[in-house]
Protein backbone atom coordinates (compact mmCIF):
# COMPACT_ATOMS: atom_id res chain seq x y z
CA UNK A 1 0.00 0.00 0.00
CA UNK A 2 1.31 3.45 -1.16
CA UNK A 3 1.59 5.26 2.12
CA UNK A 4 3.53 7.92 4.41
CA UNK A 5 4.40 6.92 7.59
CA UNK A 6 5.68 8.93 10.60
CA UNK A 7 6.45 7.97 14.22
CA UNK A 8 5.77 8.23 16.80
CA UNK A 9 2.61 8.77 16.69
CA UNK A 10 2.24 10.91 20.23
CA UNK A 11 5.04 12.23 21.62
CA UNK A 12 4.99 14.11 25.29
CA UNK A 13 8.72 15.36 26.04
CA UNK A 14 10.54 18.15 28.29
CA UNK A 15 11.98 21.45 27.49
CA UNK A 16 15.74 20.81 25.98
CA UNK A 17 15.48 16.88 25.38
CA UNK A 18 16.19 16.31 21.81
CA UNK A 19 13.53 14.04 19.41
CA UNK A 20 13.69 13.07 16.37
CA UNK A 21 10.40 12.37 14.65
CA UNK A 22 10.94 10.11 11.47
CA UNK A 23 9.10 9.93 8.04
CA UNK A 24 9.06 7.58 5.38
CA UNK A 25 7.45 7.26 2.17
CA UNK A 26 7.43 3.77 0.03
CA UNK A 27 6.39 6.22 -3.32
CA UNK A 28 9.85 6.53 -4.36
CA UNK A 29 8.41 10.18 -4.57
CA UNK A 30 11.49 13.19 -4.96
CA UNK A 31 9.88 15.80 -2.52
CA UNK A 32 8.76 15.68 0.90
CA UNK A 33 7.92 18.02 3.32
CA UNK A 34 7.21 18.48 6.79
CA UNK A 35 4.50 21.20 8.13
CA UNK A 36 3.23 22.25 11.75
CA UNK A 37 -1.12 22.55 12.21
CA UNK A 38 -2.15 24.98 14.41
CA UNK A 39 -5.36 26.21 15.66
CA UNK A 40 -6.32 29.30 13.58
CA UNK A 41 -3.11 29.29 11.69
CA UNK A 42 -3.43 25.99 9.58
CA UNK A 43 -0.40 24.28 7.79
CA UNK A 44 3.10 26.42 7.36
CA UNK A 45 5.74 24.45 5.90
CA UNK A 46 8.65 23.79 8.27
CA UNK A 47 11.70 22.11 5.64
CA UNK A 48 11.14 20.85 2.64
CA UNK A 49 13.48 18.73 0.40
CA UNK A 50 13.30 18.44 -3.72
CA UNK A 51 15.59 15.02 -3.99
CA UNK A 52 18.00 13.56 -1.84
CA UNK A 53 20.66 15.83 0.23
CA UNK A 54 18.74 18.90 -1.24
CA UNK A 55 16.96 20.65 1.78
CA UNK A 56 15.35 24.16 2.40
CA UNK A 57 13.64 26.14 4.87
CA UNK A 58 9.91 26.51 4.27
CA UNK A 59 8.45 28.87 6.52
CA UNK A 60 8.65 28.15 9.81
CA UNK A 61 12.42 26.69 10.44
CA UNK A 62 13.21 27.97 13.90
CA UNK A 63 14.22 25.04 16.21
CA UNK A 64 14.17 22.31 13.78
CA UNK A 65 16.16 20.66 11.45
CA UNK A 66 16.26 18.04 8.48
CA UNK A 67 18.18 15.33 6.32
CA UNK A 68 17.83 13.68 3.55
CA UNK A 69 20.49 10.97 3.39
CA UNK A 70 17.55 8.68 1.51
CA UNK A 71 15.18 8.89 -0.94
CA UNK A 72 12.58 7.31 1.16
CA UNK A 73 13.39 9.19 4.72
CA UNK A 74 12.75 12.67 5.83
CA UNK A 75 13.29 13.00 9.56
CA UNK A 76 12.90 16.28 11.39
CA UNK A 77 14.88 17.23 14.70
CA UNK A 78 14.24 19.02 17.24
CA UNK A 79 17.45 19.67 18.77
CA UNK A 80 16.58 21.42 22.25
CA UNK A 81 12.42 21.37 21.88
CA UNK A 82 10.47 24.32 23.68
CA UNK A 83 6.87 24.92 24.63
CA UNK A 84 5.78 26.59 21.32
CA UNK A 85 6.63 23.72 19.66
CA UNK A 86 4.03 22.14 21.09
CA UNK A 87 1.56 20.99 17.75
CA UNK A 88 0.39 18.85 15.61
CA UNK A 89 3.09 17.81 12.43
CA UNK A 90 2.58 16.49 9.13
CA UNK A 91 5.07 14.59 6.73
CA UNK A 92 4.44 14.63 2.87
CA UNK A 93 5.89 13.63 -0.05
CA UNK A 94 4.85 13.85 -3.89
CA UNK A 95 6.31 13.32 -7.15
CA UNK A 96 8.70 16.49 -8.12
CA UNK A 97 6.20 18.03 -10.80
CA UNK A 98 4.21 20.69 -9.57
CA UNK A 99 0.80 19.22 -10.69
CA UNK A 100 0.64 16.84 -8.44
CA UNK A 101 -0.92 16.30 -5.00
CA UNK A 102 0.75 15.94 -2.14
CA UNK A 103 0.37 12.47 0.25
CA UNK A 104 0.23 12.97 3.78
CA UNK A 105 1.10 10.83 6.93
CA UNK A 106 -0.90 10.47 9.65
CA UNK A 107 0.31 13.42 12.13
CA UNK A 108 2.50 13.59 15.30
CA UNK A 109 1.07 14.95 18.09
CA UNK A 110 4.18 16.60 20.24
CA UNK A 111 3.86 18.26 23.55
CA UNK A 112 6.91 19.88 25.17
CA UNK A 113 6.34 20.81 28.79
CA UNK B 1 4.14 36.55 -2.26
CA UNK B 2 2.02 33.90 -2.86
CA UNK B 3 -1.61 33.22 -0.34
CA UNK B 4 -4.61 31.39 0.20
CA UNK B 5 -7.35 32.60 2.14
CA UNK B 6 -10.56 31.02 4.03
CA UNK B 7 -12.70 33.71 4.68
CA UNK B 8 -15.28 31.43 6.60
CA UNK B 9 -13.57 29.42 9.56
CA UNK B 10 -16.78 27.65 10.05
CA UNK B 11 -20.06 26.65 7.50
CA UNK B 12 -22.94 25.31 9.02
CA UNK B 13 -25.42 23.04 6.58
CA UNK B 14 -28.43 20.56 6.79
CA UNK B 15 -27.57 17.15 5.15
CA UNK B 16 -29.11 16.89 2.07
CA UNK B 17 -28.55 20.57 1.61
CA UNK B 18 -26.09 22.09 -1.13
CA UNK B 19 -22.33 23.44 0.59
CA UNK B 20 -19.62 25.68 -0.59
CA UNK B 21 -16.64 26.58 0.90
CA UNK B 22 -14.68 29.23 -0.11
CA UNK B 23 -11.13 30.21 -1.28
CA UNK B 24 -9.56 32.94 -3.13
CA UNK B 25 -5.60 32.93 -3.95
CA UNK B 26 -3.05 35.70 -4.84
CA UNK B 27 -0.49 34.11 -7.05
CA UNK B 28 1.17 35.21 -10.07
CA UNK B 29 0.41 33.70 -12.96
CA UNK B 30 -1.63 30.33 -13.44
CA UNK B 31 -1.67 28.33 -10.29
CA UNK B 32 -2.59 25.04 -9.31
CA UNK B 33 -5.27 24.42 -7.20
CA UNK B 34 -6.14 21.74 -4.28
CA UNK B 35 -8.39 21.11 -2.02
CA UNK B 36 -7.73 18.62 1.16
CA UNK B 37 -9.78 17.70 3.51
CA UNK B 38 -9.00 16.92 7.40
CA UNK B 39 -11.24 13.90 9.68
CA UNK B 40 -10.50 14.25 13.11
CA UNK B 41 -7.20 12.31 14.33
CA UNK B 42 -6.13 11.85 10.43
CA UNK B 43 -4.10 13.44 8.13
CA UNK B 44 -5.11 15.45 5.06
CA UNK B 45 -6.62 13.58 2.46
CA UNK B 46 -6.75 14.83 -1.22
CA UNK B 47 -9.88 15.60 -2.61
CA UNK B 48 -9.47 17.79 -6.13
CA UNK B 49 -7.19 19.51 -7.69
CA UNK B 50 -7.45 22.07 -10.77
CA UNK B 51 -4.35 22.09 -13.31
CA UNK B 52 -5.74 23.03 -16.88
CA UNK B 53 -8.73 22.83 -18.87
CA UNK B 54 -12.47 22.95 -18.08
CA UNK B 55 -12.90 25.09 -15.10
CA UNK B 56 -15.41 22.72 -13.42
CA UNK B 57 -13.28 19.61 -11.59
CA UNK B 58 -14.93 16.87 -10.41
CA UNK B 59 -13.63 15.17 -7.02
CA UNK B 60 -14.04 12.31 -4.68
CA UNK B 61 -16.75 11.63 -2.34
CA UNK B 62 -19.49 13.99 -5.15
CA UNK B 63 -17.69 17.11 -4.49
CA UNK B 64 -16.45 19.52 -6.81
CA UNK B 65 -15.05 22.96 -7.63
CA UNK B 66 -14.89 25.82 -9.77
CA UNK B 67 -11.87 27.91 -11.02
CA UNK B 68 -12.49 31.31 -11.54
CA UNK B 69 -9.58 33.13 -13.28
CA UNK B 70 -11.24 37.02 -12.93
CA UNK B 71 -12.25 36.32 -9.38
CA UNK B 72 -8.61 34.19 -8.21
CA UNK B 73 -11.36 31.58 -6.87
CA UNK B 74 -11.54 28.10 -6.27
CA UNK B 75 -14.90 27.11 -4.28
CA UNK B 76 -15.10 23.47 -3.55
CA UNK B 77 -19.03 22.48 -3.54
CA UNK B 78 -20.98 19.59 -3.30
CA UNK B 79 -25.00 19.47 -4.30
CA UNK B 80 -26.18 17.46 -1.59
CA UNK B 81 -24.11 17.42 2.19
CA UNK B 82 -23.58 14.11 4.12
CA UNK B 83 -23.50 14.33 7.97
CA UNK B 84 -20.28 12.15 7.10
CA UNK B 85 -18.66 15.21 5.15
CA UNK B 86 -18.29 17.09 8.51
CA UNK B 87 -14.86 17.68 8.64
CA UNK B 88 -11.20 20.20 8.21
CA UNK B 89 -11.16 21.87 4.51
CA UNK B 90 -7.93 23.33 2.94
CA UNK B 91 -7.33 25.10 0.10
CA UNK B 92 -3.93 25.08 -0.98
CA UNK B 93 -2.12 26.65 -4.18
CA UNK B 94 0.96 26.03 -6.06
CA UNK B 95 3.10 28.85 -8.28
CA UNK B 96 3.35 27.09 -11.81
CA UNK B 97 6.81 26.53 -12.38
CA UNK B 98 8.06 26.59 -16.37
CA UNK B 99 11.21 25.80 -15.19
CA UNK B 100 10.39 22.29 -13.84
CA UNK B 101 10.93 22.07 -10.49
CA UNK B 102 7.95 22.44 -7.77
CA UNK B 103 6.85 25.75 -5.79
CA UNK B 104 5.29 24.62 -2.57
CA UNK B 105 2.27 24.34 -1.52
CA UNK B 106 0.65 27.32 0.17
CA UNK B 107 -2.72 26.24 2.44
CA UNK B 108 -5.29 28.22 3.54
CA UNK B 109 -6.21 28.31 7.26
CA UNK B 110 -9.05 25.81 7.09
CA UNK B 111 -13.04 25.60 7.33
CA UNK B 112 -14.47 23.63 9.16
CA UNK B 113 -17.83 22.34 7.87
CA UNK B 114 -20.88 21.00 9.80
CA UNK B 115 -23.58 19.01 8.38
CA UNK B 116 -26.40 18.73 11.09
CA UNK B 117 -29.24 15.79 10.37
Amino acid sequence: EAQVTQNPRYLITVTGKKLTVTCSQNMNHEYMSWYRQDPGLGLRQIYYSMNVEVTDKGDVPEGYKVSRKEKRNFPLILESPSPNQTSLYFCASSPRTGGNEQFFGPGTRLTVL
Amino acid sequence: AQSVAQPEDQVNVAEGNPLTVKCTYSVSGNPYLFWYVQYPNRGLQFLLKYITGDNLVKGSYGFEAEFNKSQTSFHLKKPSALVSDSALYFCAVRERNYGGSQGNLIFGKGTKLSVKP
